[in-house]
């Protein structure tokens, strides 16, 4: 069974820091991209990163670009997103995804809430 | 990237047919046949139903389909059943080689 299980959310103060994990299992995740995207309370779907199979190209989305940083680690087939100087607005649903190519999203975990707050 | 644009609802009785549309450009939508859908129960995860315009993943009902035209996918869900009801995202590949996703679409089932 392919699983997905994100971990390391919780409440967060505005310009702290939180690293979020994603540990794959049931599929050769270490043949995937990897993906995370969030979704803010009642809001949609918004993609945040993107980090190859081999962790050769990473791509961010614009208004993440310089806070947060996507890593992996395939021998723990399991995938981070590193998120510093968070603000309100970063108050979402952060959910890992995978997929076998570039262009799509095969797999979803469950999603970790981070709420950034004082 | 500015999002895709879907209706923000529809509806449909049981056994019904409905369709939602995926509106893009010709940078995204209409410029790769690479536009996938998502069904997300809530409180739920989403999952793919389908994926490259018109393919479905395994274990996904043939009650759903997908198509594109232009700048606008849609994906069709046929013979309605309760346990349809949910949101629905479409996504996109992008010429910087991200994904955009759409606003999504709240599937009623009356």
């Amino acid at each position: 069974e392919v699983q997905l299980v994100e971990s390391g959310g919780g409440l967060v103060q505005p310009g702290g820091s939180v690293r979020l994990s994603c540990a794959a299992s049931g599929f050769t995740s270490s043949s995937y991209w990897m993906y995370w995207v969030r979704q803010s309370p009642g809001k949609g779907l918004v993609w945040v990163s993107r980090i190859k199979n081999d962790g050769s190209s990473i791509t961010y989305a614009d208004s993440m670009k310089g806070r947060f940083t996507i890593s992996r680690d395939n021998a723990k087939n399991t995938a981070y997103l590193q998120m510093n100087s968070l603000r309100a607005e970063d108050t979402a649903v952060y959910y890992c995804a995978g997929g076998r190519y570039s262009s799509r999203v095969d797999y979803w975990g469950q999603g970790t809430l981070v709420t950034v707050s004082s | 990237q500015s999002a895709l644009t879907q209706p923000a609802s529809v509806s449909g009785s049981p056994g019904q047919s409905i369709t939602i549309s995926c509106t893009g450009t010709s940078s995204d939508v209409g410029g790769y046949n690479y536009v996938s859908w998502h069904q997300q129960h809530p409180g739920k995860a989403p999952k793919c139903m389908i994926y490259d315009v018109s393919n479905r993943p395994s274990g996904v009902s043939d009650r759903f389909s997908g198509s594109k035209s232009g700048n606008t996918a849609s994906l069709t869900i046929s013979g309605l059943q309760a346990e349809d009801e949910a949101d629905y995202y479409c996504s996109s590949f992008t010429p910087s080689s991200t994904l955009v996703f759409g606003g999504g679409t709240k599937l009623t089932v009356l």
